[in-house]
Protein backbone atom coordinates (compact mmCIF):
# COMPACT_ATOMS: atom_id res chain seq x y z
CA UNK A 1 0.00 0.00 0.00
CA UNK A 2 0.87 3.87 0.12
CA UNK A 3 0.79 4.06 3.33
CA UNK A 4 1.19 2.47 6.98
CA UNK A 5 -1.86 1.30 8.02
CA UNK A 6 -2.98 0.28 11.34
CA UNK A 7 -6.43 -1.19 12.48
CA UNK A 8 -8.57 -0.91 14.01
CA UNK A 9 -8.37 3.42 14.07
CA UNK A 10 -10.36 3.41 18.09
CA UNK A 11 -10.78 0.73 19.93
CA UNK A 12 -13.40 0.64 23.54
CA UNK A 13 -12.53 -2.55 25.60
CA UNK A 14 -13.27 -3.68 29.28
CA UNK A 15 -10.74 -3.82 32.03
CA UNK A 16 -9.46 -7.20 31.81
CA UNK A 17 -9.86 -8.28 28.20
CA UNK A 18 -7.31 -9.06 25.77
CA UNK A 19 -7.13 -6.24 22.52
CA UNK A 20 -4.96 -7.20 19.18
CA UNK A 21 -3.66 -3.77 17.53
CA UNK A 22 -2.66 -4.54 13.42
CA UNK A 23 -0.09 -2.78 11.65
CA UNK A 24 0.27 -3.05 7.53
CA UNK A 25 3.17 -1.58 7.13
CA UNK A 26 4.81 0.10 3.34
CA UNK A 27 5.82 -2.78 1.37
CA UNK A 28 9.03 -3.72 0.92
CA UNK A 29 9.59 -1.53 4.24
CA UNK A 30 12.29 -3.80 6.41
CA UNK A 31 11.57 -2.20 10.03
CA UNK A 32 8.55 -1.88 11.98
CA UNK A 33 8.53 -0.27 15.13
CA UNK A 34 5.64 0.48 17.80
CA UNK A 35 4.92 3.17 19.68
CA UNK A 36 2.49 4.23 22.34
CA UNK A 37 1.28 7.65 22.68
CA UNK A 38 -0.74 8.83 26.20
CA UNK A 39 -2.76 12.22 25.84
CA UNK A 40 -0.66 15.14 25.29
CA UNK A 41 2.63 13.46 26.27
CA UNK A 42 5.34 12.42 23.68
CA UNK A 43 6.16 9.20 22.08
CA UNK A 44 7.39 5.83 24.08
CA UNK A 45 9.13 3.33 22.68
CA UNK A 46 7.88 -0.58 22.49
CA UNK A 47 9.21 -2.49 20.20
CA UNK A 48 11.23 -2.60 17.20
CA UNK A 49 11.32 -5.62 14.32
CA UNK A 50 13.95 -5.73 11.79
CA UNK A 51 14.33 -8.03 9.28
CA UNK A 52 14.70 -11.93 10.35
CA UNK A 53 16.79 -10.30 13.60
CA UNK A 54 15.44 -10.75 16.92
CA UNK A 55 13.09 -7.57 17.91
CA UNK A 56 14.32 -5.39 20.07
CA UNK A 57 11.39 -5.89 22.62
CA UNK A 58 13.24 -3.21 25.67
CA UNK A 59 10.37 -1.33 25.19
CA UNK A 60 7.51 -3.30 26.61
CA UNK A 61 6.39 -1.70 30.12
CA UNK A 62 5.20 -5.12 31.41
CA UNK A 63 4.96 -9.03 30.30
CA UNK A 64 0.96 -8.19 29.36
CA UNK A 65 2.46 -6.59 26.51
CA UNK A 66 3.71 -8.97 22.74
CA UNK A 67 4.06 -8.49 19.30
CA UNK A 68 5.06 -10.55 16.36
CA UNK A 69 5.69 -9.80 12.77
CA UNK A 70 4.72 -12.71 10.53
CA UNK A 71 6.52 -13.00 7.40
CA UNK A 72 8.92 -9.50 7.58
CA UNK A 73 5.08 -7.79 7.01
CA UNK A 74 2.04 -7.35 9.27
CA UNK A 75 2.52 -6.71 13.17
CA UNK A 76 0.46 -7.75 15.39
CA UNK A 77 0.95 -5.92 18.57
CA UNK A 78 -1.41 -7.68 21.53
CA UNK A 79 -2.19 -7.01 25.45
CA UNK A 80 -3.63 -9.18 27.27
CA UNK A 81 -5.57 -8.37 30.27
CA UNK A 82 -5.71 -4.75 29.73
CA UNK A 83 -5.67 -1.85 31.97
CA UNK A 84 -6.59 1.43 32.04
CA UNK A 85 -3.17 2.97 32.23
CA UNK A 86 -2.89 1.43 29.03
CA UNK A 87 -4.98 3.89 27.41
CA UNK A 88 -3.06 5.69 24.64
CA UNK A 89 -2.58 5.86 20.98
CA UNK A 90 -0.60 3.00 19.80
CA UNK A 91 1.47 4.23 16.79
CA UNK A 92 3.39 1.51 14.03
CA UNK A 93 6.37 3.23 11.69
CA UNK A 94 7.77 1.27 8.87
CA UNK A 95 10.93 2.24 7.21
CA UNK A 96 13.63 1.26 4.31
CA UNK A 97 16.51 3.11 5.20
CA UNK A 98 17.94 5.76 7.77
CA UNK A 99 16.04 8.31 5.36
CA UNK A 100 12.53 7.72 5.85
CA UNK A 101 10.71 6.83 8.67
CA UNK A 102 6.65 6.59 7.86
CA UNK A 103 3.89 6.52 10.90
CA UNK A 104 0.53 5.21 10.54
CA UNK A 105 -2.73 6.86 11.31
CA UNK A 106 -2.53 5.40 14.70
CA UNK A 107 -4.99 3.02 17.07
CA UNK A 108 -6.72 4.81 19.69
CA UNK A 109 -6.99 2.35 22.83
CA UNK A 110 -9.25 3.08 25.46
CA UNK A 111 -10.01 0.84 28.54
CA UNK A 112 -13.21 1.20 30.58
CA UNK B 1 19.22 5.48 27.47
CA UNK B 2 19.42 8.22 25.28
CA UNK B 3 17.47 11.28 26.45
CA UNK B 4 16.01 14.03 24.49
CA UNK B 5 14.86 17.66 25.97
CA UNK B 6 12.75 19.66 23.59
CA UNK B 7 12.28 23.63 24.64
CA UNK B 8 9.77 25.26 25.11
CA UNK B 9 7.04 22.50 25.75
CA UNK B 10 4.20 25.49 24.72
CA UNK B 11 5.11 28.23 22.40
CA UNK B 12 2.59 30.91 21.29
CA UNK B 13 3.49 33.00 18.47
CA UNK B 14 1.98 35.99 16.95
CA UNK B 15 1.72 35.68 12.83
CA UNK B 16 4.93 37.31 11.03
CA UNK B 17 7.43 36.53 14.15
CA UNK B 18 10.57 34.47 13.65
CA UNK B 19 11.17 31.67 16.67
CA UNK B 20 13.26 28.91 17.22
CA UNK B 21 12.53 25.26 19.42
CA UNK B 22 15.92 23.11 20.77
CA UNK B 23 16.69 19.88 20.89
CA UNK B 24 19.25 18.66 22.82
CA UNK B 25 20.43 14.96 23.18
CA UNK B 26 22.58 13.16 25.88
CA UNK B 27 24.39 10.73 23.93
CA UNK B 28 26.46 10.84 20.31
CA UNK B 29 24.42 10.24 17.53
CA UNK B 30 24.21 12.25 14.01
CA UNK B 31 20.69 11.18 13.01
CA UNK B 32 18.03 13.41 13.93
CA UNK B 33 14.72 13.74 12.83
CA UNK B 34 11.56 16.74 13.01
CA UNK B 35 8.45 15.47 13.01
CA UNK B 36 4.49 17.45 13.02
CA UNK B 37 1.85 16.02 14.28
CA UNK B 38 -2.05 18.15 14.03
CA UNK B 39 -4.18 17.22 16.61
CA UNK B 40 -5.69 13.99 16.33
CA UNK B 41 -3.60 13.07 13.77
CA UNK B 42 -0.16 10.67 12.89
CA UNK B 43 3.37 12.41 13.06
CA UNK B 44 4.30 13.96 9.20
CA UNK B 45 7.91 13.33 8.64
CA UNK B 46 9.12 17.15 8.24
CA UNK B 47 13.02 16.81 8.07
CA UNK B 48 15.64 14.48 8.18
CA UNK B 49 19.24 15.38 9.36
CA UNK B 50 22.48 12.94 8.69
CA UNK B 51 25.27 14.94 9.47
CA UNK B 52 27.15 17.51 11.37
CA UNK B 53 26.33 20.89 10.26
CA UNK B 54 23.50 19.75 8.16
CA UNK B 55 20.66 21.64 7.12
CA UNK B 56 17.27 21.42 5.52
CA UNK B 57 14.58 24.12 4.48
CA UNK B 58 10.94 23.86 3.83
CA UNK B 59 9.21 27.08 3.28
CA UNK B 60 9.17 28.73 6.86
CA UNK B 61 11.08 26.11 8.45
CA UNK B 62 14.42 25.48 8.98
CA UNK B 63 16.30 22.63 10.92
CA UNK B 64 20.08 22.47 11.98
CA UNK B 65 22.00 19.94 13.58
CA UNK B 66 25.22 20.31 15.56
CA UNK B 67 25.98 16.81 16.42
CA UNK B 68 28.96 18.29 18.78
CA UNK B 69 26.98 20.90 20.54
CA UNK B 70 24.18 17.19 20.77
CA UNK B 71 21.68 20.37 19.63
CA UNK B 72 19.03 20.91 16.22
CA UNK B 73 17.11 23.93 15.61
CA UNK B 74 13.86 24.16 14.19
CA UNK B 75 13.77 27.59 13.20
CA UNK B 76 10.44 29.26 12.11
CA UNK B 77 10.69 32.55 9.80
CA UNK B 78 7.30 34.47 9.60
CA UNK B 79 5.13 32.54 11.60
CA UNK B 80 1.49 31.55 9.92
CA UNK B 81 -1.53 29.88 11.42
CA UNK B 82 -0.83 27.18 9.35
CA UNK B 83 1.96 25.87 11.17
CA UNK B 84 0.38 25.68 14.40
CA UNK B 85 0.76 22.03 15.62
CA UNK B 86 2.81 19.73 17.80
CA UNK B 87 6.62 19.71 16.81
CA UNK B 88 8.72 16.30 17.81
CA UNK B 89 12.35 15.95 17.41
CA UNK B 90 13.53 11.88 17.26
CA UNK B 91 17.27 10.84 17.33
CA UNK B 92 18.32 7.52 16.33
CA UNK B 93 20.48 5.31 18.29
CA UNK B 94 23.57 2.67 16.77
CA UNK B 95 20.57 0.20 17.59
CA UNK B 96 18.15 2.07 14.77
CA UNK B 97 16.04 2.73 18.08
CA UNK B 98 14.14 6.29 17.99
CA UNK B 99 14.26 8.03 21.42
CA UNK B 100 11.24 11.22 20.98
CA UNK B 101 11.88 14.66 22.74
CA UNK B 102 8.55 15.74 25.09
CA UNK B 103 6.86 17.63 21.56
CA UNK B 104 6.69 21.77 21.18
CA UNK B 105 3.12 22.92 20.97
CA UNK B 106 3.13 25.56 18.76
CA UNK B 107 0.03 27.71 18.60
CA UNK B 108 0.60 30.94 16.10
CA UNK B 109 -1.67 33.82 16.65
CA UNK B 110 -3.36 35.95 13.81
Amino acid sequence: GAGVSQSPSNKVTEKGKDVELRCDPISGHTALYWYRQSLGQGLEFLIYFQGNSAPDKSGLPSDRFSAERTGGSVSTLTIQRTQQEDSAVYLCASSLSIYGYTFGSGTRLTVV
Amino acid sequence: ELKVEQNPLFLSMQEGKNYTIYCNYSTTSDRLYWYRQDPGKSLESLFVLLSNGAVKQEGRLMASLDTKARLSTLHITAAVHDLSATYFCAVANTGNQFYFGTGTSLTVIP
